[in-house]
């Protein structure tokens, strides 16, 4: 069981905005800022957004990222066939000596 | 260009030993954490533990602790993870990232090993 819970299941169709949530507690998200990654099948996973809500160089501003409490969320707007991939957020978790912590990734389908 | 290079896929049998590499290039390699990432089939990505090469100090997930080794040498830019004792449960996928503190971002990731476990 992950310590970051996300919906296993998303969908949407093209142009459409979906949102993916990610829930934590407070010594992980609550505490700290929120990555988003993205696993297409056969490639290494690829940063989407860092520090909850910012955009590497490359990455359209159709991926938008936000946080409220101890929840992220991960919107796409403008939904293309190829952002059909898996999600995952990841946080540091301060507990212990510290650790990263992922969510169980959400599998977007563009129907 | 900044490049994290895995070694290839290995095929073991339960109870058999185990050490994956990790190649930085095109950067500072005692500048930067190295990660390392696991997944399952048909699972999510699982954070194992992190090194910091430059004195390697290792932070170990609980769920991984004891059960891997992350080491790094440092004079060949590399970082290994090692298996004593390979169970068929950890047939994977196994990414390494690289960041430069050790709660800062996984910007750049190797391709990936896989390695499959045979009981």
């Amino acid at each position: 069981q992950s310590v970051l819970t996300q919906p296993p299941s998303a969908s949407g169709t093209p142009g459409q905005r979906v949102t993916i949530s990610c829930s934590g507690s407070s010594s992980s998200i609550g505490s700290n800022t929120v990555n988003w990654y993205q696993l297409l099948p056969g490639t290494a996973p690829k940063l989407l957004i860092y520090s909850t809500d910012q955009r590497p160089s490359g990455v359209p501003d159709r991926f938008s990222g936000s946080k409220s409490g101890t929840s992220a969320s991960l919107a796409i707007s403008r939904l293309q066939s190829a952002d059909e991939a898996e999600y995952y957020c990841a946080a540091w978790d301060d507990r212990l000596n510290g650790r990263w912590v992922f969510g169980g990734g959400t599998k977007l389908t563009v129907l | 260009e900044v490049q994290l290079v895995q070694s290839g896929a290995e095929e073991k049998k339960a109870g058999e030993s185990l050490r994956i590499s990790c190649k930085g290039s095109g950067y500072s390699f005692i500048s930067y954490w190295i990660t390392w990432v696991r997944h399952m089939p048909g699972k999510g990505l699982e954070w194992m533990g992190q090194i910091d090469p430059s004195d390697s100090y290792t932070n170990y997930s609980p769920s991984f602790q004891g059960h891997v080794t992350i080491s790094a040498a440092k004079s060949i830019s590399t970082a290994y993870l090692q298996w004593s004792s390979l169970m068929a449960s950890d047939t994977a996928i196994y990414y390494c990232a690289r960041h430069r503190s050790r709660n800062s971002l996984f910007q750049h990731w190797g391709q990936g090993t896989l390695v499959t476990v045979s009981s």
